[in-house]
Parts: structure tokens; sequence; C-alpha cells
């Protein structure tokens, strides 16, 4: 079985930085994704990464640690329009290599 | 490049009735598309992957004879919900994978279905 764990929302201020956790338990891993999500509309990709370590792109940065289960995705600069939930997403080993979501984080930045 | 849709965008149906919601890959093609349901205020649930030219497979839990599922190309399948009622109102988005991007082989989304049942 899967379960991703993130925390159900997060407060934040414009220009800040804010670390946004997922912890997973899968039975095969196979990458991991964030996704940005606004209200009402298809998730977005953000990043993704399948070996340990920092990936940098912009303003976001995801970490990854397989062997402890733990990513986190990094906001810097916070700007009112990251107001979103994030979606942390495991990707299965499997066959059809399908995605598992975690709980998401709805993520409000204020002035 | 990597554009799904998906249609139409909002349904409101009579409980009792079916309704189909399209998903399609416009500029590539995709063996594998991806079901997922989402009640407000949660997160994306996997319902069922759907396979060009063979049966859906389902997540556990979820009927397959009330969900039915039709790949028939490469760049289109299909979500009936049969004999809607109002639990099943909900945001239903499909997700497609890119044949050619065999290296992260990421999901593109489409940008859901609202189906309100009465």
């Amino acid at each position: 079985g899967q379960n991703i764990d993130q925390p159900t929302e997060m407060t934040a201020t414009e220009g800040a930085i804010v670390q946004i956790n997922c912890t997973y338990q899968t039975s095969g891993f196979n990458g991991l994704f964030w996704y940005q999500q606004h209200a009402g509309e298809a998730p977005t990709f953000l990043s993704y990464n399948v070996l340990d370590g920092l990936e940098e792109k912009g303003r976001f940065s995801s970490f990854l640690s397989r062997s402890k289960g733990y990513s986190y995705l990094l906001l810097k600069e916070l700007q009112m329009k990251d107001s979103a939930s994030y979606l942390c997403a495991v990707r299965d080993r499997g066959g059809f290599q399908k995605l598992v979501f975690g709980t998401g984080t709805r993520l409000l930045v204020s002035p | 490049g990597a554009v799904v849709s998906q249609h139409p965008s909002w349904v409101i149906c009579k409980s009792g009735t079916s309704v189909k919601i399209e998903c399609r890959s416009l500029d590539f093609q995709a063996t594998t598309m991806f079901w997922y349901r989402q009640f407000p205020k949660q997160s994306l649930m996997l319902m069922a992957t759907s396979n060009e030219g063979s049966k859906a497979t389902y997540e556990q839990g979820v009927e397959k004879d009330k969900f039915l599922i039709n790949h028939a190309s490469l760049t289109l399948s299909t979500l009936t919900v049969t004999s809607a009622h109002p639990e099943d109102s909900s945001f239903y988005i499909c997700s497609a994978r890119d044949l050619r991007r065999e290296v992260d082989n990421e999901q593109f989304f489409g940008p859901g279905t609202r189906l309100t049942v009465l």
C-alpha cells in the first residue's frame, strides 16, 4: 500500500520563503512529483525528483531523500499568486506507473 | 505541446441519468490515461487506469459497472458515470502519458469536468 502525508494548510507572507513537506511510504517508488493546483483547475507540474538531492527551478526547489521517504517543496520570494494547493505525488513502479497523490497542502500567501 | 482536453468542462444532470466525459490528448499519443476524482478541499483520488485497446484497471473500491471507461484510440478515453446520484457530484480529472517521454513519463492533466447531480 501507499501512504503519503502533507500538512493540510500553511500560511506565509508575500516575499517570504515556505517549505512544504511530504512524507511517504510506498511498496514501489519510481519518482516523486510536485504539482500546483488552483481551485477548480487541473494540477500543473512543478518538479520531479527520482534521485536524492535538490532540484532547483527558478523560485521553486524540490528535495528528495529516498532512504527517509521524505521530500519538500521550497518556494522562495512568495507572491500572492502562489496561493494554491500543492500536491505531492509518488509514482508507482508497477507497469502503469500510476501516480498516487498526497493529501495536498493549501498555502495562503498574505500581503 | 502535451495538451490534454476534457469535454464537457461542466455538466449538471438529474439523478439516475448517465453522463459521458471525454478526455483527449491533442498533440501526442497516449496508450495510458488515468481518471481521477477530487472532492472539495481534498486531493486527487485515482479511480482507474485506462489502456488503449484493453479493459481498464480500477482502483480498489471503485465500481467498474458504475464508472465505465472506454479507451478506443491513442488519443481518446471516455468515462461514463452510469445512474448518477448526488454523491457522484465531484471534479473529474483525466491525465495522459506521452509515449515519447520515455525518461520521465510525465503525466499531463486535463482541465477537469465539474459534475453536479441533482
